[in-house]
């Protein structure tokens, strides 16, 4: 069985711009989370999506969205890059909600020049 | 916010030997799940052992063992018969049983010494 994938696996941008990031979950997984990880902060949840419906948010700003798709794809949004947006985002799949061990993704690098 | 510590930043083990990784945890929750994951260089995440709060016993999974000691609130990973691509980051994580939001904690650089 495939894993996750996510898409780009790098890039680079500048401030001011927007990007997305995408990820296919494991077939079978309904929820998708995603963290953004950075050597300052770690590990740090951004968003849990379960069935097109986002049931957590992390403390991020608003420029940070995502969405989930019928089919369990997923896609988060950052609008207005910042420097500090630079960082490694992964997106995680499991089959349901609840304590569900969670499967990464390889991780989308992005560079905000 | 619940909190995950991992008080080791770097750890050194020989090749062959057994080593722990320590995490504590701080919650009030009765129900609740202990993760943990490696991360080599290259980024990705892989998932090695899960242990349930209310599992008696400890969990297994061929090399990895979790020591879950629920009163101390800790859960500490040990690697038996370390081999050199067990060097990589080791993330403790923390999950309540009614959603998907994972708590990490800081990371231990593990290395392993031939």
């Amino acid at each position: 069985k495939a894993g996750v994938t996510q898409t780009p696996r790098y890039l680079i941008k500048t401030r001011g711009q927007q990007v997305t990031l995408s990820c296919s979950p494991i077939s079978g997984h309904r929820s998708v989370s995603w963290y953004q990880q950075t050597p300052g902060q770690g590990l740090q949840f951004l968003f849990e999506y379960f069935s097109e419906t986002q049931r957590n948010k992390g403390n991020f700003p608003g420029r940070f969205s995502g969405r989930q798709f019928s089919n369990s794809r997923s896609e988060m949004n950052v609008s207005t890059l910042e420097l500090g947006d630079s960082a490694l985002y992964l997106c995680a799949s499991s089959l349901s909600v609840g304590q569900e061990t969670q499967y990464f993704g390889p991780g989308t690098r992005l560079l905000v020049l | 916010a619940q909190k995950i510590t991992q008080t080791q930043p770097g750890m050194f083990v020989q090749e062959k030997e057994a080593v722990t990784l320590d995490c504590t945890y701080d919650t009030s929750d009765q129900s609740y799940g202990l993760f943990w994951y490696k991360q080599p260089s290259s980024g990705e995440m892989i998932f090695l052992i899960y242990q349930g709060s209310y599992d008696e016993q400890n969990a297994t999974e061929g090399r990895y063992s979790l020591n879950f000691q629920k009163a101390r609130k800790s859960a500490n990973l040990v690697i038996s018969a370390s081999q050199l691509g067990d060097s990589a980051m080791y993330f403790c994580a923390w999950a309540t049983n009614t959603g998907n939001q994972f708590y990490f904690g800081t990371g231990t650089s593990l290395t392993v010494i031939p």
